[in-house]
């Protein structure tokens, strides 16, 4: 079965110090993979999207970066997070065409 | 700059009432429409995808229209039930990877 794992849930990091979350999906291949942020107060804002391997399409200006090192694989990174990199992280794809989203769990990240 | 704009923010609805509401976003470059259902300490969950002017979308009490047109589509609930308290939230889509996501409206059911 196709199903979507992100983690971890829950995050508490210092300002100033790295970040690394992971997503990987099961039971499919070549998947568009997605990483949006809900930050406090605003709508799910689209981060990062990956067609393949290596490949890294970034939506919005940050202090964020993304990288996919194999196919259902798709990571969120920082090498010094800010204050307003707090938020609610979630990865996502599409399992077929016409399909919505599906959603990983999700991470709540609080930066201090 | 895209705006996809939900109405109203947050809506309390009587148990067993009927509700609806709205979501606007730009009526060109139009590839889809997505709803979606968010609880509590869960992810969005798909509710609709819309794609072609006036479809209309049902999922037991929940139902959906879309007009492309004036770009807005209303999604109904009937009969409300406690388990329909959530976060309601649409998506615009000008193509499959350029999705933008309105704030979302926030419905409590009143028992």
């Amino acid at each position: 079965s196709q199903t979507i794992h992100q983690w971890p849930a829950t995050l508490v990091q210092p300002v100033g110090s790295p970040l690394s979350l992971e997503c990987t999906v099961e039971g499919t291949s070549n998947p568009n993979l997605y990483w949006y942020r809900q930050a406090a107060g605003r709508g799910l804002q689209l981060l990062f999207y990956s067609v393949g391997i290596g490949q890294i399409s970034s939506e919005v200006p940050q202090n964020l970066s993304a990288s996919r090192p194999q196919d259902r694989q798709f990571i969120l990174s920082s090498k010094k997070l800010l204050l307003s990199d707090s938020g609610f992280y979630l990865c996502a794809w599409v399992p077929a065409p016409n399909y919505g989203y599906t959603f990983g769990s999700g991470t709540r990240l609080t930066v201090v | 700059i895209l705006n996809v704009e939900q109405s109203p923010q947050s809506l309390h609805v009587q148990e067993g009432d009927s509700t609806n509401f709205t979501c606007s976003f730009p009526s060109s470059n139009f590839y889809a429409l997505h709803w979606y259902r968010w609880e509590t300490a869960k992810s969005p969950e798909a509710l609709f995808v819309m794609t072609l002017n006036g479809d209309e979308k049902k999922k037991g009490r929940i139902s959906a229209t879309l007009n492309t047109k004036e770009g807005y589509s209303y999604l109904y609930i009937k009969g409300s039930q406690p388990e329909d308290s959530a976060t309601y939230l649409c998506a615009f889509c000008e193509s499959r990877d350029k999705i933008i996501f309105g704030k979302g409206t926030r419905l409590h059911i009143l028992p």
